[in-house]
């Protein structure tokens, strides 16, 4: 079954609040992804964070790798309303290091 | 255009026949996947392919069937075994070399009827 977990499943907020989605793996992973898909579309990659700790940033958005490598988290600073969809986050899992995903957190964006 | 493109968009399947969900890529990828996505549900994945002529089963196996006889293409069929096939399905490719970071096709609409 799904082993990696993400938080919470939906957030509402007003726009220019902040937003956070966490997600945490059953395993150690290699490296972790995060996708956005858009309302009616399908998921497109972000971002990959490889090593312990690592912090990147795009703009608005920070992705952060836990020192154990088995959590990890999304924050958008002061939301738009381009931000609305869903994020995932995906990891490689098992010998094969299939890429399975946590359940997503939507985002709605209160005007 | 280089990508991942799945065909029909949008499919319409009666009650007890089988149908075929077509996933092309031209990003020379090696591995391949299919998800099945639900309201709720995230992405579960159906089935994957690390290399032609091999594939394995995901989560939700049960009803779907799969081939890879082509680096390039990964069709899936739903069977009349899967009770439940309503449902938005994607296609994705990815490369292992550059830590298998995958990319989706825009997905197929299956609907039963």
């Amino acid at each position: 079954g799904q082993q990696v977990m993400q938080i919470p499943q939906y957030q509402h907020v007003q726009e220019g609040e902040d937003f956070t989605t966490y997600c945490n793996s059953s395993t150690t992973l290699s490296n972790i992804q995060w996708y956005k898909q858009r309302p009616g579309g399908h998921p497109v990659f972000l971002i990959q964070l490889v090593k312990s700790g690592e912090v990147k940033k795009q703009k608005r958005l920070t992705f952060q790798f836990g020192e154990a490598k088995k959590n990890s988290s999304l924050h958008i600073t002061a939301t738009q309303t381009t931000d609305v969809g869903t994020y995932f986050c995906a990891g490689p899992i098992g010998w094969d290091d299939k890429i399975i995903f946590g359940k997503g957190t939507r985002l709605h964006i209160l005007p | 255009d280089g990508g991942i493109t799945q065909s029909p968009k949008y499919l319409f399947r009666k009650e007890g026949q089988n149908v075929t969900l077509s996933c092309e890529q031209n990003l020379n990828h090696d591995a391949m996947y299919w998800y099945r996505q639900d309201p709720g549900q995230g992405l579960r994945l159906i089935y994957y392919s690390q290399i032609v002529n091999d594939f394995q089963k995901g989560d939700i196996a049960e009803g779907y069937s799969v081939s890879r006889e082509k680096k390039e293409s990964f069709p899936l069929t739903v069977t009349s075994a899967q009770k439940n096939p309503t449902a938005f399905y994607l296609c994705a490719s990815g490369d292992p070399g550059a830590g298998n970071t995958i990319y989706f096709g825009e997905g197929s609409w299956l609907t039963v009827v």
